[in-house]
């Protein structure tokens, strides 16, 4: 029973364009989400986290949109860049569960020059 | 600062053998994480400590056993490895709380045959 997807394994933009990398989740008790990003041989890194109470959190060239009804949460990355090809994770937790995080399986975006 | 550390890099194990993958972190955290990584998984947290002195189980604990030494070392242990256990293995550490963010090790990676 997976309760955070990440439908889409793989994506490819242009550098300078949008790149849009999304999350489902079914547990409607979860109310923090974090991205992290992850390059080849090393450990996930924290990129951006939204809290339940928002519906937008933006950091620089990285926003994360989330819609509570509709259980989706978005990563948008503008401009993109070649040094954002990685694995991104998305991941999500609730009030009062020691920090554990559950991850999505993951979606590897390639920037091409 | 090292972060999270963790060793070894790699390992290759026969079936039934046992081994000790070991975990430091230098931020003065009080949760620290087991995880592994599997393709088209992502991340399935194995076991986790929220202070030392305690562990508890997460989604995958089943062949698996920890011990939290200190509050900076958290080791995962084999007991009689399997093929199923191939993976790589991520450590990770945080604050405690609901906007804790984790911080990853490079990783382990074991092969079992």
């Amino acid at each position: 029973d997976q309760q955070v997807k990440q439908n889409s394994p793989s994506l490819s933009v242009q550098e300078g364009r949008i790149s849009i990398l999304n999350c489902d989740y079914t547990n409607s008790m979860f109310d923090y989400f974090l991205w992290y990003k992850k390059y080849p041989a090393e450990g996930p890194t924290f990129l951006i986290s939204i809290s339940s109470i928002k519906d937008k959190n933006e950091d620089g060239r990285f926003t994360v949109f989330l819609n509570k009804s509709a259980k989706h949460l978005s990563l948008h990355i503008v401009p993109s860049q070649p040094g954002d090809s990685a694995v991104y994770f998305c991941a999500a937790t609730r009030s009062g569960n020691t920090g554990k995080l559950i991850f999505g399986q993951g979606t590897t975006l390639q920037v091409k020059p | 600062n090292a972060g999270v550390t963790q060793t070894p890099k790699f390992q290759v194990l026969k079936t039934g053998q046992s081994m000790t993958l070991q975990c430091a972190q230098d931020m003065n955290h009080n949760s620290m994480y087991w995880y592994r990584q599997d393709p088209g998984m992502g991340l399935r947290l194995i076991y986790y400590s929220a202070s030392e002195g305690t562990t508890d189980k997460g989604e995958v604990p089943n062949g698996y056993n920890v011990s939290r030494l200190n509050k900076r070392e958290f080791s995962l242990r084999l007991e009689s490895a399997a093929p199923s256990q191939t993976s790589v293995y991520f450590c990770a550490s945080g604050r405690q709380g609901i906007r804790e963010t984790q911080y990853f090790g490079p990783g382990t990676r074991l092969l079992v045959l």
